[in-house]
C-alpha cells in the first residue's frame, strides 16, 4: 500500500527552466512533508520541508508547495541548473512525529539538459 | 555538517552467514536512528526505528530475530542480518537523527547479495 506515490519516474528539462517535481499521498494524517535528492552511490540529502500548517516554503531556488485539499504537493526548481540532475524522493510523516516514521515515494529522476 | 557514513557499501556473502551493517553519524549525536530497505523500484520501507540505549522498535513485519539492530552509543548503529538467504538480498540504507531537528540524515546504503 504506496501511501506516497511520485507517478512520474523521469522528468527532463532545460538548462535555466523550471522544473516541477509532484507528489500525492493518501494518508490524510500527514502533517510533514519533505524533499530528498540522491545523486548515484550517495545516501539522499534533504532538500526543503514543509509543515500542513503551511502551503509554501522556499528556500533559495527550491520552493515546496502543498494542497492539504488535494494530498498533493510539489518541488519546484527555478532556475535549473545541470547540478540538479538527481533522484528526488517525497517523504511525509503523521501525529506530530515530525521527521520519524517517514513514508517515501519511489523517486523522480530529474535530468537537466546544458 | 549532518554526515552519516555507512559501511560497507556492498556485500556478496553465502547463505546462511551474517552480515553486520555499520552506521556512524560523523559530526553530530544521533538520539534516533533508522533502518530501510529498498528493493528494486520500490521506495525505501522502514525496517525499525533505534534510540539510543533501548531495544528498537520493529516495523509490522520484519522479524526482529533475523535483523539485529544494536544502537549502542549516540553515534553507532548497527544491522546484522543474521544466518542470511537470497531473498534477504536487497539495499539496506540508514539514517540518523539528533535531538529536536527535524531531518533524517542518511547513509549512502549497502547492496547486500546473498548467493
Amino acid at each position: 500500500d504506496q501511501q506516497v506515490k511520485q507517478n512520474s519516474p523521469s522528468l527532463s528539462v532545460q538548462e535555466g527552466r523550471i522544473s516541477i517535481l509532484n507528489c500525492d499521498y493518501t494518508n490524510s494524517m500527514f502533517d510533514y512533508f519533505l524533499w530528498y535528492k540522491k545523486y548515484p552511490a550517495e545516501g539522499p540529502t534533504f532538500l526543503i520541508s514543509i509543515s500542513s500548517i503551511k502551503d509554501k516554503n522556499e528556500d533559495g531556488r527550491f520552493t515546496v508547495f502543498l494542497n492539504k485539499s488535494a494530498k498533493h504537493l510539489s518541488l519546484h526548481i527555478v532556475p535549473s541548473q545541470p547540478g540538479d540532475s538527481a533522484v528526488y524522493f517525497c517523504a511525509a510523516s503523521a501525529g506530530q512525529t515530525g521527521a520519524n516514521n517517514l513514508f517515501f515515494g519511489t523517486g523522480t529522476r530529474l535530468t537537466v539538459i546544458p | 555538517g549532518a554526515v552519516v557514513s555507512q559501511h560497507p557499501s556492498r556485500v556478496i556473502c553465502k547463505s546462511g552467514t551474517s552480515v553486520k551493517i555499520e552506521c556512524r553519524s560523523l559530526d553530530f549525536q544521533a538520539t534516533t536512528m533508522f533502518w530501510y530497505r529498498q528493493f528494486p523500484k520500490q521506495s525505501l520501507m522502514l525496517m525499525a526505528t533505534s534510540n539510543e540505549g533501548s531495544k528498537a522498535t520493529y516495523e509490522q513485519g520484519v522479524e526482529k530475530d533475523k535483523f539485529l539492530i544494536n544502537h549502542a552509543s549516540l553515534t553507532l548503529s548497527t544491522l546484522t542480518v543474521t544466518s542470511a538467504h537470497p531473498e534477504d538480498s536487497s539495499f539496506y540504507i540508514c539514517s540518523a537523527k539528533a535531538l529536536a531537528k527535524n531531518i533524517q540524515y542518511f547513509g549512502a546504503g549497502t547492496r547486500l547479495s546473498v548467493l
